[in-house]
């Protein structure tokens, strides 16, 4: 069956150092990728998002690498600050509309000062 | 002001009681969707709706759950007889790729 998975529950990082989450997913015909960040009590806010046409893409202090040989995704943020402290999601899709988002079971991002 | 508002915040109801959640999308979407995500877990999918009715459901998406739009503003997600494994977080999405979540309902059943 479809299933995303992240490899490391929590991460912890020293302020200003760069962090990376990965996270791996199975079914081969998801088309679009998106990670998003959820604060304590909150709902998943959107970060970036990647396309299967392309193999990275970048943001304000965040890149989104996909590799679809293997199945793999990862996020990086780049001089991480503590109000990057927050629990992290890919999930998978395919475009089209109104398909849904199968989300990883989240990496726990934690900024040490 | 919030591209999805879901109300109420928190709801704590006693098992078999029906409950009835609510999103308020600010500007105009196709697509709607509900998801749960119990406390520690990842968020997961129950429905899509689209054209005024369910494009797809979930396992968890049974008989005791139900979708409106009833004034083409207004999304809701009822409950009809709570379980105690209801208790979750329920966020409401719209967007047809990239989606907005809501900042979610707390349901709690005692």
């Amino acid at each position: 069956g479809e299933s995303v998975g992240l490899h490391l529950p929590t991460l912890s990082v020293q302020e200003g150092d760069n962090s990376i989450i990965n996270c791996a997913y199975s079914n081969s015909a998801s088309d679009y990728f998106i990670w998003y960040k959820q604060e304590s009590g909150k709902g998943p806010q959107f970060i970036i998002d990647i396309r299967s046409n392309m193999d990275k893409r970048q943001g304000q202090r965040v890149t989104v690498l996909l590799n679809k040989t293997v199945k793999h995704l990862s996020l990086q943020i780049a001089a991480t600050q503590p109000g990057d402290s927050a629990v992290y999601f890919c999930a998978e899709t395919l475009t089209g509309g109104g398909n849904k988002l199968t989300f990883g079971t989240g990496t726990q991002l934690k900024v040490e000062l | 002001e919030p591209e999805v508002t879901q109300t109420p915040s928190h709801q704590v109801t006693q098992m078999g009681q029906e409950v009835i959640l609510r999103c308020v999308p600010i500007s105009n979407h196709l697509y709607f969707y509900w998801y749960r995500q119990i406390l520690g877990q990842k968020v997961e999918f129950l429905v899509s709706f689209y054209n005024n009715e369910i494009s797809e459901k979930s396992e968890i998406f049974d008989d005791q759950f139900s979708v409106e739009r009833p004034d083409g503003s207004n999304f809701t997600l009822k409950i009809r007889s709570t379980k105690l494994e209801d208790s979750a977080m329920y966020f409401c999405a719209v967007g047809q790729d990239g989606y907005t979540f809501g900042s979610g309902t707390r349901l709690t059943v005692v």
